[in-house]
């Protein structure tokens, strides 16, 4: 069935390291990837997104790399810092007969420690 | 432009009570989108609207409704609470093409007792 990121893993790291949160996916006809943060009370907030025709996409302290001959997503995070600390869930486009949809994994718990 | 909006943000029901959640957007999108999430889960799929006047099931469907009442407005009623829909429900929106970005709500916390 769908599936994406089946695990809610939690990744403990030294404030000003840098972070690497990983992800599978489960669908190849997938066109478009998304990385959500969200912390405690809110709702999911937009980070970065790759398109499939991409394997590399930076934005200002984050990197999103695509491997689509294994079905994978990393969100790469440089220089860590405490407000980073959130659960970040990656997803993937499905296209549906009029529209498309998201289809999320369990997502990581990403700890900074000071 | 305050984005997706939702309300209540907190809401009590005992089993068997209805309420209607309620969200609405200000960006022109098209496609509105309704999921729940658990404890230590990802977002489901409740229902969505591809546009003003359609909707369809998504993966958890069962024991909700939902209306889209125009293009702004999207909402998600539970006729008959049980305590397995206690969650965080998400309303979201979306313009129309496959690369277009999802934005979310702040979400509805409701408890079944």
């Amino acid at each position: 069935g769908e599936s994406v990121g089946l695990h809610l893993p939690t990744l403990s790291v030294q404030e000003g390291d840098n972070s690497i949160i990983n992800c599978a996916y489960s669908n190849s006809a997938s066109d478009y990837f998304i990385w959500y943060k969200q912390e405690s009370g809110k709702g999911p907030q937009f980070i970065i997104d790759i398109r499939s025709n991409m394997d590399k996409r930076q934005g200002q302290r984050v990197t999103v790399l695509l491997n689509k001959t294994v079905k994978h997503l990393s969100l790469q995070i440089a220089a860590t810092q405490p407000g980073d600390s959130a659960v970040y869930f990656c997803a993937e486009n499905i296209a549906l007969d009029s529209s498309y949809k998201l289809i999320f994994g369990s997502g990581t718990r990403l700890l900074v420690r000071p | 432009n305050a984005g997706v909006t939702q309300t209540p943000k907190f809401q009590v029901l005992k089993t068997g009570q209805s309420m209607t959640l309620q969200c609405a957007q200000d960006m022109n999108h098209n496609s509105m989108y309704w999921y729940r999430q658990d404890p230590g889960m990802g977002l489901r799929l409740i229902y969505y609207s591809a546009s003003e006047g359609t909707t369809d099931k998504g993966e958890v469907p069962n024991g909700y409704n939902v209306s889209r009442l125009n293009k702004r407005e999207f909402s998600l009623r539970l006729e008959s609470a049980a305590p397995s829909q206690t969650s965080v429900y998400f309303c979201a929106s979306r313009p129309t093409r496959s690369t277009d970005t999802q934005y979310f709500g702040p979400g509805t916390r409701l408890t079944v007792l």
